[in-house]
C-alpha cells in the first residue's frame, strides 16, 4: 500500500536553518492530510495538519503547504531547533467517508547544534 | 492537557495466548482507533470505533482480533491467539469527531509473542 510516500528517509539540517519534508500522494479521495512528529518509544504526537481546500496552513514555526495537482505536501520547519529532532509522518485521510490514517514511512529529521 | 493513556506499555506473551490491551481514550472524544506498527514498517490502521460499534477495519483485522468498549472511559483490544507477526507497537487514537479530523495517539503498547 503505498498511497502516501514520504521518499526522504532522513534529512540533516543545520540549527536556525529550515528543514522540508516532502511528501507525496496518489489517492484523489484524500481530503485532509495530517503531520505527525514521532519520539523513539512515545506514540506519535500530532503537529499540524491541512484540508484538501487550502494550500497553506501556518502554526508557528511550522507551515503546510499543499499542492493538489502534484498530489505532494510538504512541512516547513522555520528555524529549526536540536529538540525538532525526530521522526515526522505524513498522514491522509478520505475524511468525508473514512476516519482512518493512512501513512507515509517517515523521514527522521536530525537538527544539528 | 488530556492525552491518550495506554496500559501495560510492554507486554509479552507466548504464541497462542490471549492478551487484552488497554487504551483511555481523551474524555469527550467519539471515534477510537488502533494501529500498529512493526519494527521498521509504516503505521497500519487496525480498526475504527464509534458509537458503541466498528465503523470500519482493515484486513488485518481479523477474527483473532476484537475490540470493546467496556464503560465510559476504557477502549481495549484483545487478540485471542497470538502469532509470532503479531509482534509490533500497539497505538490508541481518539479524536473528537464532529468535523474535526485530527487523532491523538496514546504512548503505543509494544507487544511481544515469543
Amino acid at each position: 500500500d503505498q498511497q502516501v510516500k514520504q521518499n526522504s528517509p532522513s534529512l540533516s539540517v543545520q540549527e536556525g536553518r529550515i528543514s522540508i519534508l516532502n511528501c507525496d500522494y496518489t489517492n484523489s479521495m484524500f481530503d485532509y492530510f495530517l503531520w505527525y512528529k514521532k519520539y523513539p518509544a512515545e506514540g506519535p504526537t500530532f503537529l499540524i495538519s491541512i484540508s484538501s481546500i487550502k494550500d497553506k496552513n501556518e502554526d508557528g514555526r511550522f507551515t503546510v503547504f499543499l499542492n493538489k495537482s502534484a498530489k505532494h505536501l510538504s512541512l516547513h520547519i522555520v528555524p529549526s531547533q536540536p529538540g525538532d529532532s525526530a521522526v515526522y509522518f505524513c498522514a491522509a485521510s478520505a475524511g468525508r467517508y473514512t476516519g482512518k490514517l493512512i501513512f507515509g514511512q517517515g523521514t527522521t529529521l536530525q537538527v544539528k547544534p | 492537557e488530556p492525552e491518550v493513556t495506554q496500559t501495560p506499555s510492554h507486554q509479552v506473551t507466548q504464541m497462542g495466548q490471549e492478551v487484552i490491551l488497554r487504551c483511555v481514550p481523551i474524555s469527550n472524544h467519539l471515534y477510537f482507533y488502533w494501529y500498529r506498527q512493526i519494527l521498521g514498517q509504516k503505521v497500519e490502521f487496525l480498526v475504527s470505533f464509534y458509537n458503541n460499534e466498528i465503523s470500519e477495519k482493515s484486513e488485518i483485522f481479523d477474527d483473532q482480533f476484537s475490540v470493546e468498549r467496556p464503560d465510559g472511559s476504557n477502549f481495549t483490544l484483545k487478540i485471542r491467539s497470538t502469532k509470532l507477526e503479531d509482534s509490533a507497537m500497539y497505538f490508541c487514537a481518539s479524536s473528537p469527531g464532529t468535523g474535526s479530523y485530527e487523532q491523538y495517539f496514546g504512548p503505543g503498547t509494544r507487544l511481544t509473542v515469543t
